[in-house]
């Protein structure tokens, strides 16, 4: 069955970029008509979508992060990554990555277990 | 504050049904079957228990149920257990100004 995993820097100076990359593995990334998500979760707090990719590159944004984000598929490595830009102590927390299905509807159905986030200098 | 409104918690007892609602507007809950529901455990990823208003996923168990009336959806949970104690979080897309996913702010269902 297909797993996801999230892997990146644990710690991220102000005003730099934070990256993160999701591996898939139990399936090929391109199989199915799936997307392919972040959603991040401060501490104590609610989920907060940040955007999503399919294999065609085709994105979609949260307009809150939107002019900050960049979501990017790599078949080839059966991964796709994050990118935030100007980050600041807000952007702390634990992002997770998730396969998603159905265009309009559907849902999240696979996540990464989560990584820790903190912007600190 | 989240898009999707939710009350911060709900409770009840072994065997009880409970109802979390989620009330959005015409631009999300209400424009759309779209509404989904997941599950989180303290520590743990989020588990989708209900898509499109009302589907489960394979391996869901059938005492979890969805619908959805106007601008507010609603989860409802029978025969309560002691493992169904987490948070919960409702979701829907939204076109509000770009087509996007939105959750609500969460409800933590404890079982006394």
């Amino acid at each position: 069955q297909v797993q996801l995993q999230e892997s990146g820097p644990g710690l991220v100076k102000p005003s730099q970029t934070l990256s993160l990359t999701c591996t898939v593995s139990g399936g090929s990334i391109s199989s199915g008509s799936y997307y392919w998500s972040w959603i991040r979760q401060p501490a104590g707090k609610g989920l907060e979508w940040i955007g999503r990719i399919y294999t065609s590159g085709s994105t979609n944004y949260n307009p809150s992060l939107k002019s900050r984000v960049t979501i990017s598929v790599d078949t080839s490595k059966n991964q796709f990554s994050l990118k935030l830009s100007s980050v600041t102590a807000a952007d702390t927390a634990v992002y997770y990555c998730a396969r998603g299905f159905g265009v309009f509807g559907g849902g999240m159905d696979v996540w990464g277990q989560g990584t820790t986030v903190t912007v600190s200098s | 504050q989240s898009a999707l409104t939710q009350p911060a918690s709900v409770s009840g007892s072994p065997g009880q049904s409970i109802t979390i609602s989620c009330t959005g507007t015409s631009s999300d809950v209400g424009g759309y079957n779209y509404v989904s529901w997941y599950q989180q455990h303290p520590g743990k990823a989020p588990k989708l228990m209900i898509y499109d208003v009302s589907n489960r996923p394979s391996g869901v168990s059938n005492r979890f149920s969805g619908s959805k009336s106007g601008n507010t959806a609603s989860l409802t949970i029978s025969g309560l257990q002691a493992e169904d104690e987490a948070d919960y979080y409702c979701s829907s897309y939204t076109s509000s100004s770009t087509l996007y996913v939105v959750f609500g702010g969460g409800t933590k269902l404890t079982v006394l």
